[in-house]
C-alpha cells in the first residue's frame, strides 16, 4: 500500500508560467516532507523540506505547501525554467526521525516547454 | 566539501552471484542510509545505520545486508542475486537521527544482473 503517492506520472509546463506538483500521504505519522529533484543517471538532489508544524515554507522560486486535515502537500516552482525539467519525488519521514527512511512517491516528470 | 560517493558507478552480475557496493558518505555524516529505485516501485527503503549500528530494516528479504564502518563508510551486500534484483542503488547521508535531517544522495550504483 502506498503513502505517499504522488498521482501525475508527468506535467508539461511552458516556460516562465508556474509548476504545481501534487503529493498526497495516508499515514498520519509522518511529520516531515521533503521534495526532491531527479535527473537521469544523478541521485536525487533535494529542493526544499516542511515540518508539520508549518503550512508554508518558500525558498526563492520554490514553495511547499502542506495541508495537514487533507494529508496533501504541494510544490510550486515559479517561474518555470528549462533546468527545472526533472522528475520531482515528494518523501516522508515519521516521527522516528531518519531512523525509519524516507518514504517516497513514484515522482512526477515535469516537462518545461519554451 | 566533497559529496556522497558511490562505488562502482555501473556493475553486471550473474544470477546466483553475490555483489557489495560501497558509499562514503559526506565529511561529518553519521547516518548513511541505502534505497533501491526501480522503474515500477519507485525508490524504496532499504535500511539505515548510525554509528555502525543498523537501527531500521526496509521490507526486503534477508539477501539484502549491509554494515557501516568506524568511519561512517557502508557497504551494501546482495547474495543469490536475482534479475529482478536489477535497479538503481542509492546511498544517502544525513548529519544524524535528528527529526527534519535532510538527506544528501551519491549519484547511484547501476546494477545489472543477467
Amino acid at each position: 500500500d502506498q503513502q505517499v503517492k504522488q498521482n501525475s506520472p508527468s506535467l508539461s509546463v511552458q516556460e516562465g508560467r508556474i509548476s504545481i506538483l501534487n503529493c498526497d500521504y495516508t499515514n498520519s505519522m509522518f511529520d516531515y516532507f521533503l521534495w526532491y529533484k531527479k535527473y537521469p543517471a544523478e541521485g536525487p538532489t533535494f529542493l526544499i523540506s516542511i515540518s508539520s508544524i508549518k503550512d508554508k515554507n518558500e525558498d526563492g522560486r520554490f514553495t511547499v505547501f502542506l495541508n495537514k486535515s487533507a494529508k496533501h502537500l504541494s510544490l510550486h516552482i515559479v517561474p518555470s525554467q528549462p533546468g527545472d525539467s526533472a522528475v520531482y519525488f515528494c518523501a516522508a519521514s515519521g516521527s522516528g526521525g531518519g531512523a525509519d527512511g524516507l518514504t517516497f512517491g513514484k515522482g512526477t516528470h515535469l516537462i518545461i516547454q519554451p | 566539501k566533497a559529496g556522497v560517493t558511490q562505488t562502482p558507478r555501473y556493475l553486471i552480475k550473474t544470477r546466483g552471484q553475490q555483489v557489495t557496493l560501497s558509499c562514503s558518505p559526506i565529511s561529518g555524516h553519521r547516518s548513511v542510509s541505502w534505497y533501491q529505485q526501480t522503474p515500477g516501485q519507485g525508490l524504496q527503503f532499504l535500511f539505515e545505520y548510525f554509528s555502525e549500528t543498523q537501527r531500521n530494516k526496509g521490507n526486503f528479504p534477508g539477501r539484502f545486508s549491509g554494515r557501516q564502518f568506524s568511519n561512517s563508510r557502508s557497504e551494501m551486500n546482495v547474495s543469490t542475486l536475482e534479475l529482478g534484483d536489477s535497479a538503481l542503488y542509492l546511498c544517502a547521508s544525513s548529519l544524524s537521527s535528528l527529526l527534519g535531517t535532510e538527506a544528501f544522495f551519491g549519484q547511484g550504483t547501476r546494477l545489472t544482473v543477467v
